[in-house]
């Protein structure tokens, strides 16, 4: 049981470039999430899913696409990357909608915009 | 939407200190939990705790929902408590965690 993993762990990109990170969980969970954290800033949501085949934008989507074609895989996508996408990207995953079940966290992607 | 503010930003203390952490949320809220992120980058939940008090060793948390505020309370810190804690909060159990900006604990030895 691996948990949430992470692909890759680091990258660096070039103003404009494109790339794709992938988030996979083993744990059958429902609701995905993709998230931003910035020095000084915590986490803010990029986009978000409730479930295979669906997407929501979260509190900073702008730059960003999402698919959630399979359960257990949720893509971010960067078409053109800025300098301000510069960040550590986190997914994260849970079981259902009651409040009390845990958000489990992949391990991070580092993500430097040149 | 929900504002949370957590305090203070940054906190440097002697191992075996104690300490109290607190989170202000700005709404009602239905779901309130506790993460710490440790120095390598790792994010673990650490209280579901949306009223009430909890305890888990040396740590415990308490939330009065009436006052939108919330305690996390670390007893004989170690180093090993170092890292950022953060306070994340939501309407209802399906509806995102809106996380506050932490608070960063260096915990000397």
């Amino acid at each position: 049981n691996a948990g949430v993993t992470q692909t890759p762990k680091f990258r660096v990109l070039k103003t404009g470039q494109s790339m794709t990170l992938l988030c996979a969980q083993d744990m059958n969970h429902e609701y995905m999430y993709w998230y931003r954290q910035d020095p000084g800033m915590g986490l803010r949501l990029i986009h978000y899913s409730v479930g295979e085949g669906t997407t929501a934008k979260g509190e900073v989507p702008d730059g960003y696409n999402v698919s959630r074609l399979k359960k257990q895989n949720f893509l971010l996508g960067l078409e053109s990357a800025a300098p301000s996408q510069t960040s550590v990207y986190f997914c994260a995953s849970r079981t259902s909608v009651k409040a009390a079940d845990t958000q489990y966290f992949g391990p991070g992607t580092r993500l430097t915009v040149l | 939407g929900i504002q949370v503010e957590q305090s203070p930003p940054d906190l440097i203390l002697q191992e075996g200190a104690n300490s109290t952490l607190r989170c202000n949320f700005s709404d009602s809220v239905n779901n309130l939990q506790w993460f710490h992120q440790n120095p390598w980058g790792q994010l673990i939940n650490l209280f579901y705790i949306p009223s009430g008090t909890k305890q888990n060793g040396r740590l415990s948390a308490t939330t009065v929902a009436t006052e939108r505020y919330s305690l996390l309370y670390i007893s004989s810190s170690q180093t090993t408590d170092s890292g950022v804690y953060f306070c994340a909060v939501s309407y209802s159990g399906n509806t995102p965690l809106v996380f506050g900006k932490g608070t960063r604990l260096s915990v000397i030895a």
